[in-house]
């Protein structure tokens, strides 16, 4: 696609509930990021993950929070069991691996915690 | 490991004055370094970059940072900011083979009118 795309753009769920979020990166783009972005708040990184290569998970607050992708193609963040400190705008980006080439972002998933 | 500083996370000029958004790494290898700019309500989009070549880089809008080895910095400068430059600032650092790109806390500027 021409841009990283998100969706949905907007989600609002109950507390206790889980919530899917998914990334489809731009085509090609070996690596993969999620950061989370609480309002007024920088860049919280999540998860990272480059082709095949076992993924960096080092950001991931709690196991409530995990992140899938096939191959070089779309990725899902999940969280279980939402709480209110979750809300946030979850940002996922992707680039080539090359390193001296952007990050893209997509718009972000906005997650409000009811 | 690589690593960025952002120093400060609020910094606010009048219009007209000169920007200057401070960014510090630290590196093993050589670095390649971007800053980014979000602005309110929108997502993050490239700003300028630094990989090769010339240490004075030129972005969107005026802006320029220069990769300064010596000093491991990598500041962002505009000569006179403008209402519209009021956003939110990152500064990150990646190298070369596949290595996860590191972003900084991010600094927020205001512009005063």
């Amino acid at each position: 696609g021409a841009g990283v795309s998100q969706s949905p753009s907007n989600k609002v769920t109950e507390k206790g509930k889980d919530v899917e979020l998914r990334c489809d990166p731009i085509s090609g783009h070996t690596a993969l990021y999620w950061y989370r972005q609480r309002l007024g708040q920088g860049l919280e990184f999540l998860i990272y993950f480059q082709g095949n290569s076992a993924p960096d998970k080092s950001g991931l607050p709690s196991d409530r929070f995990s992140a899938e992708r096939t191959g070089e193609s779309v990725s899902t963040l999940t969280i279980q069991r939402t709480q209110q400190e979750d809300s946030a705008v979850y940002l996922c980006a992707s680039s080539s691996d090359r390193g001296n080439t952007e990050a893209f972002f997509g718009q972000g998933t906005r997650l409000t915690v009811v | 490991a690589q690593s960025v500083t952002q120093l400060g996370s609020h910094v606010s000029v009048s219009e007209g004055a000169l920007v200057l958004l401070r960014c510090n790494y630290s590196s093993s290898v050589p670095p390649y370094l971007f800053w980014y700019v979000q602005y309110p309500n929108q997502g993050l989009q490239l700003l300028l970059k630094y990989t090769t070549g010339a240490t004075l880089v030129k972005g969107i809008n005026g802006f320029e940072a220069e990769f300064k080895k010596s000093e491991t910095s990598f500041h962002l400068t505009k000569p006179s900011a403008h209402m519209s430059d009021a956003a939110e600032y990152f500064c990150a650092v990646s190298r070369t083979g596949g290595f996860k790109t590191i972003f900084g806390a991010g600094t927020r500027l205001f512009v005063k009118a």
